[in-house]
């Protein structure tokens, strides 16, 4: 059982290319988000889906993009790269439970430099 | 002021001190997680709790609701346990979504 899958581990970008952040689960779980994690900051919520064909915008969403046309795969797009995007980036995923009961899991992280 | 706060930032002891990182929180939720991240590593999760005490092998976690208070405490602290403590609450919400909302982390180091 893999759990949650991130690729690639690490990436240097130029400003203004693009890039997709592969994310994939084969826990059939309904919830994924993706963070990012700047130092001294709390994760950031960027993006996360609810289900498949459903997306929704978290707090940092400005310059990204997703899309959930399967269940286990949630890929983020960088499409013009710019320095404020240097991050670590994680993919997480999580089954929803009303009572709480619910772990979260994440992925290795991606680490991402843009120069 | 950040919805959930850690202390303290950094930590160093010797091996086998009894540890303890707390995390404040300031709004409703419906659960709280304790993470752990190694550097250069992913994120694990260790422990989800919405109520009372977890413990698992060197590692219990406590939370008081009313207090909007958890600690994490490791007994017989070793070099491995050296690491990020991210705590995270997840927000209740009226529409079942999931999101979390993240501490800075408490980096700790334990000296052999």
């Amino acid at each position: 059982n893999a759990g949650v899958t991130q690729t690639p581990k690490f990436r240097i970008l130029k400003i203004g290319q693009s890039m997709t952040l592969q994310c994939t689960q084969d826990m059939n779980h309904n919830y994924m988000y993706w963070y990012r994690q700047d130092p001294g900051m709390g994760l950031k919520l960027i993006y996360y889906s609810v289900g498949a064909g459903i997306t929704d915008k978290g707090e940092v969403p400005n310059g990204y993009n997703v899309s959930r046309s399967t269940t286990e795969d949630f890929p983020l797009r960088l499409e013009l790269a710019a320095p404020s995007q240097t991050s670590v980036y994680f993919c997480a995923s999580s089954y929803p439970s009303v009572s709480a009961n619910t772990e979260a899991f994440f992925g290795q992280g991606t680490r991402l430099t843009v120069v | 002021k950040n919805e959930v706060e850690q202390s303290p930032q950094n930590l160093t002891a010797q091996e086998g001190e009894f540890i303890t990182i707390n995390c404040s929180y300031s709004v409703g939720i419906s659960a709280l997680h304790w993470l752990q991240q190694h550097p250069g590593g992913g994120i694990v999760s260790l422990f989800m709790l919405s109520s009372g005490k977890k413990k698992h092998g060197r590692l219990i976690a406590t939370i008081n609701i009313q207090e909007k208070h958890s600690s994490l405490h490791i007994t017989a602290s070793h070099p491995r346990d050296s690491a990020v403590y991210i705590c995270a609450v997840r927000e209740r919400s009226n529409f079942g979504n999931e999101k979390l909302t993240f501490g800075t982390g408490t980096r700790l180091t334990i000296i052999p």
